[in-house]
């Protein structure tokens, strides 16, 4: 079954606690990305990646950081998570062949920093 | 930036009622999707209209595209109480598979 996985699902963590929230992806997708949702923010985009080796910001990169060693897994790491990185946390992938690609989205992973 | 903007933000109708949303976007686009996301949940594809393309069906769902409005309407129709979710519209970037997305409307069908 093509499927986007995330773990953990849910996180509650402590301010300064490093953590990686891990992304993998079945579909041999070339593009990975990562968003997080707020209320009344929507979902605006972390980090992305076109490719192995490839990873580049979004519109919020700032206190994230992202590896893309391997084509289907894409890990977003909080070095000093803070409370402002509370959040819920999606992960996406697409192939880039072609002009219309939708993207699979996993499930979330619901974060909150003390 | 958002570019994707929906309206109603919020909706609530009866089962067996149409549901109508709105999408305004701001640039020029080769495509526009919606997505579902039920509460706390990952999102999830509905459609892709492509930017040649004026109107798309699938099962209950009918998306119309208006280029030079910049709008997109999605309509659900005979809705049902497992349509309650939020609903999202989404542009990618010319330039590759980044999305933008909508701040979503939430629609609420009554049992």
């Amino acid at each position: 079954e093509a499927q986007v996985t995330q773990n953990p699902r849910y996180l509650i963590t402590v301010t300064g606690k490093k953590l990686t929230v891990t992304c993998s992806q079945n579909m041999n997708h070339e593009y990975m990305s990562w968003y997080r949702q707020d209320p009344g923010l929507g979902l605006r985009q972390i980090y992305y990646s076109m490719n192995v080796e490839v990873t580049d910001k979004g519109d919020v990169p700032e206190g994230y950081k992202v590896s893309r060693k391997e084509k289907r897994n894409f890990p977003l790491i909080l070095e000093s998570p803070s409370p402002n990185q509370t959040s819920l946390y999606f992960c996406a992938s697409t192939r880039l062949a072609g002009t219309y690609n939708e993207q699979f989205f996993g499930p979330g992973t619901r974060l909150t920093v003390l | 930036s958002q570019q994707g903007e929906e309206d109603p933000q919020a909706l609530s109708i009866q089962e067996g009622e149409n549901a109508t949303m709105n999408c305004s976007y701001k640039t020029s686009i080769n495509n526009l999707q919606w997505y579902r996301q039920n509460s706390g949940r990952g999102l999830v594809h509905l459609i892709l209209i492509r930017s040649n393309e004026r109107e798309k069906h699938s099962g209950r769902l009918r998306v119309t595209l208006d280029t030079s409005k910049k709008s997109s309407s999605l309509l659900i129709t005979a809705s049902r109480a497992a349509d309650t979710a939020s609903y999202f519209c989404a542009t990618p970037e010319t330039s590759g598979s980044r999305l933008t997305f909508g701040e979503g409307t939430q629609l609420t069908v009554n049992p």
